[in-house]
């Protein structure tokens, strides 16, 4: 069964960092780009980063980029994302998802369940 | 970055066929995908590409795209297919994604 599990959310204060991770099973994860996609609470849909399938190329939302970083080990199949100087409008349910192709974003055709990010004083 | 554009609410009755749209200048140059939420769900993939329906979509379900708007038909609505319906492509840019406000269909 293709599986993705995320994991790593939690509560955390405004400037401080977390870092998830999402395992990826039955699929042959080094075939495959993948991204972070969040959701806010009552909100919708919005793209965080994306990495190839080699870690070659990597894109950030400008809502986090220079806080937060995307990588891979095809090793262990697993995605993560660094989160750093968290705010309180980075809370949100964040999804792990594997995309149709190797390298550049077309359509993400595995999701996880989420983690849930909340940052909050 | 580019913006992709959904109404925020749709209705149809049961059986019946709507179409939900997504606008934005960067449907010129590369395909939408769409996907389906229902509440306390991940989202699902229902076409991409030109109109690719992943295995286990009901052939209901069908895109196309004219010029800078995205359409996904569903041909005999079910009062399964009630949910958020999202849009999303490349940017202008080609190396960022971008994702639609999403629209809420309700199933009469």
């Amino acid at each position: 069964e293709v599986q993705l599990v995320e994991s790593g959310g939690g509560l955390v204060q405004p400037g401080r960092s977390l870092r998830l991770s999402c395992a990826a099973s039955g699929f042959t994860f080094d075939d495959y780009a993948m991204h972070w996609v969040r959701q806010a609470p009552g909100k919708g849909l919005e793209w965080v980063s994306h990495i190839t399938w080699n870690s070659g190329s990597l894109a950030y939302a400008d809502s986090v980029k220079g806080r937060f970083t995307i990588s891979r080990d095809n090793a262990k199949n697993s995605l993560y994302l660094q989160m750093n100087s968290l705010r309180p409008e980075d809370t949100a349910l964040y999804y792990c998802a594997k995309d149709l192709r190797r390298s550049s974003p077309y359509a993400m055709d595995v999701w996880g369940q989420g983690t849930t990010v909340t940052v909050s004083s | 970055s580019s913006e992709l554009t959904q109404d925020p609410a749709v209705s149809v009755a049961l059986g019946q066929t709507v179409r939900i749209t997504c606008q934005g200048d960067s449907l010129r140059s590369y395909y939408a995908s769409w996907y389906q939420q229902k509440p306390r769900q991940a989202p699902v993939l229902v076409v991409s590409g030109k109109n690719n329906r992943p295995s286990g979509i009901p052939d209901r379900f069908s895109g196309s795209s004219s010029g800078n708007t995205a359409s996904l038909t569903i041909t005999g609505a079910q009062a399964d297919d009630e949910a958020d319906y999202y849009c999303n492509s490349r940017d202008s840019s080609g190396d960022h994604v971008v994702f639609g406000g999403g629209t809420k269909l309700t199933v009469l």
